[in-house]
C-alpha cells in the first residue's frame, strides 16, 4: 500500500530558529514530491520536486529530494511567526494518469515570538 | 482569475440528510477532485474526475457522489450524512501535465 509519512508530527520553537521538517514515502509509481503550507485555509503550494539532489529555494525555504533513500526535507531558516501552519508532503503518482497525490498527515509548526 | 472557488463556506446538518456541495475552477483544468481532511488523517481523497462526463472512486468514497457535467465544476454529494462525515472538505484542480493541485478554500461541514 502507498504511504508518505511525515515527522515530526508537531513542532514547537522560537523566533529565529532554523527547523527541519521530514517527509518519507513508499509509492509504487512515484512522479513526483510536492511540500504545501496549510494555515487556515487551503494548502498553498510550495514546491515541487522531481530529480534527487537539486536544491528549491524559495526566501527562507528549501527542499531537497532523495529518490535512493526514499526521503525529503523541508528546511526552514530564521523562522517568523508567520510560518506558523501545517506542512504537508504528498508524493505524486504517475500511474493511470490521473494526477494523484498522496498525502502525509502533515508537521504543525508553531513558531513562538 | 478566482481560481477554485467552494460552497457553501460552512454548513450544519442532521443525521440523514442531503446537501450538494459546489467546486468551481477557471483555470481550465482537466482534472478535479474532492478530499476530505480530519485531525491526524491528513488529506484522504474522495472522488476524482479527469475531464467532464467522468468521475472515479477515490480512497474513501462510500456515502459520497460526484458529477462533473461541465468541465469547470465538479459536485460532490451527499444523500443521507452521517456523523462520520463531520470533515472539512477540500476540492481541488490540476492541469494533466502537471502534479501540481490548486485548492479551494474549503467546505466545514457538521452532520448533527
Amino acid at each position: 500500500e502507498d504511504k508518505v509519512v511525515q515527522s515530526p508530527l508537531s513542532l514547537v520553537v522560537h523566533e529565529g530558529d532554523t527547523v527541519t521538517l521530514n517527509c518519507s514515502y513508499e509509492v509504487t509509481n512515484f512522479r513526483s514530491l510536492l511540500w504545501y503550507k496549510q494555515e487556515k485555509k487551503a494548502p498553498t503550494f510550495l514546491f515541487m520536486l522531481t530529480s534527487s539532489g537539486i536544491e528549491k529555494k524559495s526566501g527562507r525555504l528549501s527542499s531537497i529530494l532523495d529518490k535512493k533513500e526514499l526521503f525529503s526535507i523541508l528546511n526552514i531558516t530564521a523562522t517568523q511567526t508567520g510560518d506558523s501552519a501545517i506542512y504537508l508532503c504528498a508524493v505524486g503518482d504517475y500511474g493511470g494518469a490521473t494526477n494523484k497525490l498522496i498525502f502525509g498527515t502533515g508537521t504543525l509548526l508553531a513558531v513562538q515570538p | 482569475n478566482a481560481g477554485v472557488t467552494q460552497t457553501p463556506k460552512f454548513r450544519v446538518l442532521k443525521t440523514g440528510q442531503s446537501m450538494t456541495l459546489l467546486c468551481a475552477q477557471d483555470m481550465n483544468h482537466e482534472y478535479m477532485y474532492w478530499y476530505r481532511q480530519d485531525p491526524g488523517m491528513g488529506l484522504r481523497l474522495i472522488h476524482y474526475s479527469v475531464g467532464e462526463g467522468t468521475t472515479a472512486k477515490g480512497e474513501v468514497p462510500d456515502g459520497y457522489n460526484v458529477s462533473r457535467l461541465k468541465k469547470q465544476n465538479f459536485l460532490l454529494g451527499l444523500e443521507s450524512a452521517a456523523p462520520s462525515q463531520t470533515s472539512v472538505y477540500f476540492c481541488a484542480s490540476s492541469d494533466p501535465n502537471r502534479n501540481e493541485q490548486f485548492f479551494g478554500p474549503g467546505t466545514r461541514l457538521t452532520v448533527l
